[in-house]
């Protein structure tokens, strides 16, 4: 089936610091959204895109859109210790009720 | 607001018992779906549904069924328990055109 390829799988940051990842796929993808999961938690939406190009920002949070609509990226600003967990990209393609999702990303932010 | 409600947190079964995971919505949604998280590996989706008494096959089915007779509600079954099924299991809905989901807090479920 359709995969989304995140990257970095995992990323080891000083509170503080910025952090950036991205998720790239083979096809086009029409909705691009980015979800955090707390450990023992469900995923909980954070930011959705549905433009190509379009730049949205959710606090220290800024989403991207790509131009190409392949790809999408997320930007965390100044980490704070509570920015822990497992971030995945989700797409969704013209016609299709469903969402793929990344395989996530590993935050550990080090006080 | 309750969201999506998933029942039981954590379960412990035999291979070869039967158990229904459940999963009510209270946010009127037409979109409902079941996920499985194994480590490393992010969500793969098992089954979804675009409203009462509509199912289809997601990426992963083989082993669990599903029914949704009304909108709120929409149970994961697994008749056969295997090692396989050891994982934990997410249940989302969305409203619209099925792109913001919801996700319920999991069941982990392992099967011994």
């Amino acid at each position: 089936g359709q995969q989304l390829n995140q990257s970095p799988q995992s990323m080891f940051i000083q509170e503080g610091e910025d952090v950036s990842m991205n998720c790239t796929s083979s096809s086009i993808f029409n909705t691009w959204l980015w979800y955090k999961q707390d450990p023992g938690e469900g995923p909980v939406l954070l930011i959705a895109l549905y433009k190509a190009g379009e730049l949205t920002s959710n606090g220290r949070l800024t989403a991207q859109f790509g131009i190409t609509r392949k790809d999408s990226f997320l930007n965390i600003s100044a980490s704070i210790p509570s920015d822990v967990g497992i971030y995945f990209c989700a797409g969704q393609q013209g016609g299709s009720e469903k969402l793929v999702f990344g395989k996530g990303m590993k935050l550990t932010v080090n006080p | 607001n309750a969201g999506v409600t998933q029942t039981p947190k954590f379960r412990i079964l035999k291979i070869g018992q039967s158990m229904t995971l459940q999963c009510t919505q209270d946010m009127n949604h037409n979109y409902m779906y079941w996920y499985r998280q194994d480590p490393g590996m992010g969500l793969k989706l098992i089954y979804y549904s675009v409203g009462a008494g509509i199912t289809d096959k997601g990426e992963v089915p083989n082993g669990y069924n599903v029914s949704r007779s009304t909108t709120e509600d929409f149970p994961l079954r697994l008749e056969l328990a295997a090692p396989s099924q050891t994982s934990v299991y997410f249940c989302a809905s969305a409203g619209a055109s099925g792109t913001e989901a919801f996700f319920g807090q999991g069941t982990r479920l392992t099967v011994v």
